[in-house]
């Protein structure tokens, strides 16, 4: 069964910090790895990737995927209070159509 | 292009009720997923749909059931209710293809259900 597993599962910084949340994750024939911001409302899309190495940048968010070990990071520079969220990470796998597996996201807190 | 939109967006029931839920995805889309969120389980996958047909479902009992219309847009219904069936009931859309398991998601506000 495919498994995601987001560290830390809360995090509290001061405006201007940067952060670095994680992913790992176990799938059975990979398909895409997701990112997702959710505040009080629907998770809005973030980033999808789908190979190794390649970084997705927008403006102060950034993320990259380690096929190899299974993980990617979500990288968010110069924070600011309205990145006080909490992020999820997903993966699609195999012929799953549709499904998209969550972590249990990190709540991430960020103090003017 | 508007979003992924649900209706109603909060619903109070009562034990053993029915309910039903209407998305309508993004002009284009195909492809509607259903997901509920808990606090302790978080966000599981329901059932998708792509061009009227259920291609996919989760672990959840026959009480959880969908269909999606020829326009695309996605009903889940939800028959004898019970106290844990109370949680955010979110529908996104993507722009998969057929036979493409890879897209983005697009999500809509939700329906906030609550069962008394």
């Amino acid at each position: 069964e495919d498994k995601v597993v987001q560290s830390p599962l809360s995090l509290v910084v001061h405006e201007g910090d940067t952060v670095t949340l994680n992913c790992s994750y176990e799938v059975t024939n990979f398909r895409s790895l997701l990112w997702y911001k959710q505040e009080k409302k629907a998770p809005t899309f973030l980033f999808m990737l789908t190979s190794s190495g390649i970084e997705k940048k927008s403006g102060r968010l950034s993320s990259i995927l380690d096929k190899k070990e299974l993980f990617s990071i979500l990288n968010i520079t110069a924070t600011q209070t309205g990145d006080s969220a909490v992020y999820l990470c997903a993966i699609s796998g195999g012929t799953s159509y549709g499904k998209l597996t969550f972590g249990q996201g990190t709540i991430l807190t960020v103090h003017p | 292009k508007a979003g992924v939109t649900q209706t109603p967006r909060y619903l109070i029931k009562t034990r053993g009720q029915q309910v039903t839920l209407s998305c309508s995805p993004i002009s284009g889309h195909r492809s509607v997923s259903w997901y509920q969120q808990t606090p302790g389980q978080g966000l599981q996958f329901l059932f998708e749909y792509f061009s009227e047909t259920q291609r996919n479902k989760g672990n959840f009992p026959g009480r959880f059931s969908g269909r999606q219309f020829s326009n695309s847009r996605s009903e889940m219904n939800v028959s004898t209710l019970e106290l844990g069936d109370s949680a955010l009931y979110l529908c996104a859309s993507s722009p998969a293809r057929a036979g493409e398991a890879k897209h983005e998601q697009y999500f809509g506000p939700g329906t906030r259900l609550t069962v008394t």
